[in-house]
């Protein structure tokens, strides 16, 4: 069954570091998107991306994250210069459908942890 | 998007049917309805979704009220492997699809 990898499963890093989450969704997909989980709370969306750029994004969103499409395969999220609070389980989630149209399942991946000291 | 409420926690023993509820009172008419589970620390999985009609599938089927203002996820027959947090998430179909807003869920404990 085709699903969301992503890479790294746990990163540690220094704060103020930049770090680089990659994602590859599933090959027909069309639409990506980034959650995260800080640990005990909620899941919580980050930013939408379709046709090579962001959709929707959330206040949490802010100047220091982007995504982006490099190669046609992978989807990244990178923060520029991580803060303690940045530190969450990252998943990356894609679906082959476009919104408004029948709604259907997002592909969840098995997250990324990132811890930052 | 309409705001779900649901119960904190519930039990369930292994091989019985488990019965989780959902209220959402001001869903309009172009929300669907979807239940995610998160097992663990792992990616949210995708169970089912609907906007009027119960539906069934090879996980769960999922009975929506007439009124449409709650709903209720059914596992047949619970299995250890069960045990998660279940969502409840209502859903315009717009081009806001994709954004949901998880809440904190029911805890489903599968007991042997």
């Amino acid at each position: 069954e085709p699903e969301v990898t992503q890479t790294p499963s746990h990163q540690v890093t220094q704060m103020g570091q930049e770090v680089i989450l990659r994602c590859v969704p599933i090959s027909n997909h069309l639409y990506f998107y980034w959650y995260r989980q800080i640990l005990g709370q909620k899941v919580e969306f980050l930013v939408s991306f379709y046709n090579n750029e962001i959709s929707e994004k959330s206040e949490i969103f802010d100047d220091q994250f982007s995504v982006e499409r490099p190669d046609g395969s992978n989807f990244t999220l990178k923060i520029r210069s991580t803060k303690l609070e940045d530190s969450a389980m990252y998943f990356c989630a894609s679906n082959p459908e476009a919104p408004g149209l029948a709604a259907g399942e997002l592909f969840f991946g098995e997250g990324s942890r990132l811890t930052v000291l | 998007d309409a705001k779900t409420t649901q119960p904190t926690s519930m039990d369930c023993a292994e091989g019985r049917a488990a019965n989780l509820p959902c209220n959402h009172s001001t869903i309009s008419g172009n929300e669907y309805v979807y239940w995610y589970r998160q097992i663990h620390s792992q990616g949210p999985q995708y169970i089912i979704h609907g906007l009027k009609n119960n539906e069934t599938n090879e996980m769960a089927s999922l009975i929506i009220t007439e009124d449409r203002k709650s709903s209720t996820l059914i596992l047949p027959h619970a299995t250890l492997r069960d045990t998660a947090v279940y969502y409840c998430i209502a859903l315009r179909t717009t081009d806001s699809w994709g954004k949901f807003q998880f809440g904190a869920g029911t805890q489903v404990v599968v007991t042997p």
